[in-house]
């Protein structure tokens, strides 16, 4: 079975802490990818990876970075974070390619900024 | 402008009938794909169902089937025989373009499934 793991399933934070988000995936996909979940917003892509070392800004990226120096891990860093930045957090990850290969997501992680 | 539109932000069933989620999609490549998650209360994402942009048959996975209309860029998620355990968020996701990798998630719908 394909696996992604985030590292932290609920976390609370201060405001202005640096924050990181770990997710490790084992079916050495390249795609891998972080999104935010808001009530009545849905997932919104804060930044993407297709490959080590290679990202992209999603619809969100401002407040965020990320990085990709292996590529089962994609962490996401809240540089200073703030308390808008409270929201659940999910990870992603799918082989390159063709169009129906689907998405895995990890379970989430939950973030409280105070 | 949204890339996916679900217009439904909360559905109610009664368990044994079937229902109807809407996604409309917006894009003006040929090539593309649409996808529908379910996402019960715990969080994780549990993958549905997959149509085509090239697909001529709609899609099916034993319970759900993809409606899909592509003239009207519509991809309604049909679940058949609610179960009880079907209460969940349901979100439609569109993969666009062969130049792109990403998805682009809709808001989602909130489906309750009554006894």
């Amino acid at each position: 079975d394909v696996k992604v793991t985030q590292s932290s399933r609920y976390l609370v934070k201060r405001t202005g802490e640096k924050v990181f988000l770990e997710c490790v995936q084992d079916m050495d996909h390249e795609n891998m990818f972080w999104y935010r979940q808001d009530p009545g917003l849905g997932l919104r892509l804060i930044y993407f990876s297709y490959d080590v070392k290679m990202k992209e800004k999603g619809d969100i990226p401002e407040g965020y970075s990320v990085s990709r120096e292996k590529k089962e891990r994609f962490s996401l860093i809240l540089e200073s974070a703030s308390t808008n930045q409270t929201s659940m957090y999910l990870c992603a990850s799918k082989k390159a390619g063709g169009f129906g290969n689907t998405i895995y997501f990890g379970e989430g992680s939950w973030l409280t900024v105070v | 402008a949204q890339k996916i539109t679900q217009t439904q932000p909360g559905m109610f069933v009664q368990e044994k009938e079937a229902v109807t989620l809407d996604c409309t999609y917006d894009t003006s490549d040929p090539s593309y794909g649409l996808f529908w998650y379910k996402q019960p209360s715990s969080g994780e994402m549990i993958f549905l169902i997959y149509q085509g942009s090239y697909d001529q048959q709609n899609a099916t996975e034993g319970r759900y089937s993809l409606n899909f209309q592509k003239a009207r860029k519509s991809a309604n998620l049909v679940i058949s025989a609610s179960q009880l355990g079907d209460s969940a968020m349901y979100f439609c996701a569109m993969r666009e373009g062969r130049q792109s990798e990403k998805l682009v998630f809709g808001k989602g719908t909130k489906l309750t499934v009554n006894p």
